[in-house]
């Protein structure tokens, strides 16, 4: 089956600590995204790829790092900068380009909860 | 430039009752707009979406939502809710070829047997 594959689903970071979240589809989506949730706040875009070897920062991009060296993969790199990188992280793709690129559905893994002790 | 805001951080409805969950947006261009659904520790998933087109949309589960410009609304709806609807649900916009979906707080759903 196709889909989104997170990991690790939990994990554990000492401060100072610099962890990568992985995330792999077998959909042949063209873009890639990384959204952080906190509890009321909904979903923040840290990260987005429409093709590889490409990336752009989203909204709260600091902190975080990313590469795009395969269609298929989208790793995000939590650094020791992020001051607060506890938190639900959450990776989707969705296919792109055409004028209604705009409406094309994300589908998303199943997360990653990131816990700094 | 696009955002959206959902009221109500979250609603408590019985079993069988209406289910109505706010959500308005703000958009320079038409937008498409999105209801996902969020079941504890899980990722998102698609309830519906508008592009174009009639502005009812019917979705999974049961869910509709109507696209209502003049109120800049896309306010999700099930006439009778069912404990399996429990879930956190999240509106989102985006415009014709954007990159950015952008997604609203989130409002969770909780139901009263």
């Amino acid at each position: 089956d196709g889909g989104i594959t997170q990991s690790p689903k939990y994990l554990f970071r000492k401060e100072g600590q610099n962890v990568t979240l992985s995330c792999e589809q077998n959909l042949n989506h063209d873009a890639m995204y990384w959204y952080r949730q906190d509890p009321g706040q909904g979903l923040r875009l840290i990260y987005y790829s429409q093709i590889v070897n490409d990336f752009q920062k989203g909204d709260i991009a600091e902190g975080y790092s990313v590469s795009r060296e395969k269609k298929e993969s989208f790793p995000l790199t939590v650094t020791s900068a992020q001051k607060n990188p506890t938190a639900f992280y959450l990776c989707a793709s969705s296919f792109k380009g055409g004028l209604s690129s705009g409406a094309n559905v994300l589908t998303f893994g199943a997360g990653s909860r990131l816990t700094v002790l | 430039a696009q955002s959206v805001t959902q009221l109500g951080s979250h609603v408590s409805v019985s079993e069988g009752a209406l289910v109505l969950l706010r959500c308005n947006y703000s958009s320079s261009v038409p937008p498409y707009l999105f209801w996902y659904v969020q079941y504890p520790n899980q990722g998102l998933q698609l309830l519906l979406k508008y592009t174009t087109g009639a502005t009812l949309v019917k979705g999974i589960n049961g869910f509709e939502a109507e696209f209502k410009k003049s109120e800049t609304s896309f306010h999700l709806t099930k006439p009778s809710a069912h404990m399996s609807d429990a879930a956190e649900y999240f509106c989102a916009v985006s415009g014709s070829s954007a990159s950015k979906i952008i997604f609203g707080s989130g409002t969770r759903l909780s139901i009263r047997p």
